[in-house]
């Protein structure tokens, strides 16, 4: 079974940037996973960030980039806010089925 | 923009059915197909199926074969989740979602449903 991995969490000061990465336990992420990003804030519905690897939503600050980094795709945050403190989570399409990474918990201190 | 409106929480027994609806608040669905997921409290997200609303094709995760069923009313702008035989595993909140062509877009509330005896 394909496991789609994140890493656990990650620390960024305020103003900081940040990346975020999304891997395949089977090999490469390519663009036809058509990466997915999203964050989910505790209480809140969630929210889609980034779709297709790279490309932001209407709703998306543009702090916010998706792109495709080695074998992984990638979500970076350039001069983060302290909203920005959530948990993020990639999206993998894999053969007709889609497959959630084990989610990031970024705190922002 | 579209919401995606679902229903609300519910408690079930074990080894008894729960069934989720999920509307969209406008006339339609603005895009094709309404993916659903779960997450199990402290959990990650887990992809369990999606349903074309247009024409009613679905796909199920593996794991969910057989005991999830996914359908749709068009004249409510409506889809739905059952999920049967119901255990404390299936405790979680349960997101409705809509994608079209790999992107997904807006997301329901959320639906949590305990299975307690």
């Amino acid at each position: 079974q394909t496991v789609v991995t994140q890493e656990p969490s990650l620390t960024v000061s305020p103003g900081g940037t940040v990346t975020l990465t999304c891997g395949f336990s089977t090999g490469a992420v390519l663009s036809g996973s058509s990466p997915n990003w999203f964050q989910l804030k505790p209480g809140q519905t969630p929210k889609s960030l980034i779709y297709r690897t790279s490309n932001r939503h209407s709703w998306t600050p543009a702090r916010f980039s998706g792109a495709l980094l080695g074998d992984k795709a990638a979500l970076t945050l350039s001069g983060v806010q302290p909203e920005d403190e959530a948990d993020y989570y990639c999206l993998l399409a894999q053969g007709g089925a889609w497959v959630f990474g084990g989610g990031t918990k970024l705190t922002v201190l | 923009q579209m919401q995606l409106v679902q229903s609300g929480p519910e408690v079930k027994k074990p080894g008894t059915s729960v069934k989720v609806s999920c509307k969209a608040s406008g006339l339609t669905f603005s895009n094709p197909v309404v993916q659903w997921v779960r997450q199990v409290r402290g959990q990650r997200l887990e992809w369990i199926g999606w349903i074309v609303v247009g024409s009613g094709d679905t796909v199920y995760a593996q794991k969910f074969q057989g005991r999830i069923t996914f359908s749709r009313d068009m004249s409510m702008s409506a889809v739905y989740m059952e999920v049967s035989s119901l255990t404390s595993e299936d405790t979680a909140t349960y997101y409705c979602a809509s994608e079209g062509l790999g992107i997904w877009h807006f997301w329901g509330q959320g639906t949590l449903v305990v299975v307690s005896s």
